[in-house]
């Protein structure tokens, strides 16, 4: 299975600021996804990323707050814009190749 | 939007028991996986099934999905310590291949 690299690890960022997560994977691979992960419990869907195109996103959740890139098969990036409390999370990116794989996450949180 | 339970929330047992995890919906899946996932850390797939009544086994794990594609359960014999962990279930609905849903995990907590 491919492997993930996604930085950073953890941030503490201030409400009204933005940060940009990425993930690189080792090879190519046909999807990558984004979720969002409350500690200690389960994983929603934040979007797919589309390679060349705009994501594809799920119920509830918004371009405009979560804008996604996805340049090419190996990298995509998610930004949550102008952050809140409420936006303290854990954000985990996922690819599928011959199997799917998971980033080790991003926990961050909001003051 | 299909459901997936996971049953039980929390499961505490001593080294060599053995123990079972279930995950429920009312709707149908193309596929089923199951992940476990520590602290710090992003879920590790364990395991795939695609076809009803698939059994597979995986050293002291076995993993099955139900007849109907509705149901899977995951199975541990002689739990050990390194067995603790976030145990996840996710399902692929029809049609939408490549993404899917996750159920709320079971903690397992394996004690020496």
């Amino acid at each position: 299975s491919a492997v993930i690299s996604q930085k950073p690890s953890r941030d503490i960022c201030q409400r009204g600021t933005s940060l940009t997560i990425q993930c690189q994977v080792d090879s190519q691979v046909t999807m990558m996804f984004w979720y969002r992960q409350q500690p200690g419990q389960s994983l929603t869907l934040i979007a797919t990323a589309n390679q060349g195109s705009e994501a594809t996103y799920e119920s509830g959740f918004v371009i405009d707050k979560f804008p996604i890139s996805r340049p090419n098969l190996t990298f995509s990036t998610l930004t949550v814009s102008n952050m809140s409390p409420e936006d303290s999370s854990i954000y985990l990116c996922s690819a599928k190749g011959a199997g799917y794989t998971f980033g080790s996450g991003t926990r961050l949180t909001v003051v | 939007t299909q459901l997936l339970e996971q049953s039980p929330q929390f499961l505490s047992i001593q080294e060599g028991e053995n123990l079972t995890v279930y995950c429920n919906s009312s709707s149908v899946f193309s596929s089923l996986q199951w992940y476990r996932q520590e602290p710090g850390e992003g879920p590790v797939l364990l395991v795939t099934v695609v076809t009803g009544g698939e059994v597979k086994k995986l050293k002291r794990l076995t993993f099955q999905f139900g007849d109907a594609r509705k149901d899977s359960s995951l199975h541990i014999t002689a739990a050990q310590p390194g067995d603790t962990g976030l145990y996840l279930c996710a399902g692929s609905p029809p049609d939408s291949w490549g993404k899917f849903q996750f159920g709320a995990g079971t903690q397992v907590v394996v004690t020496p």
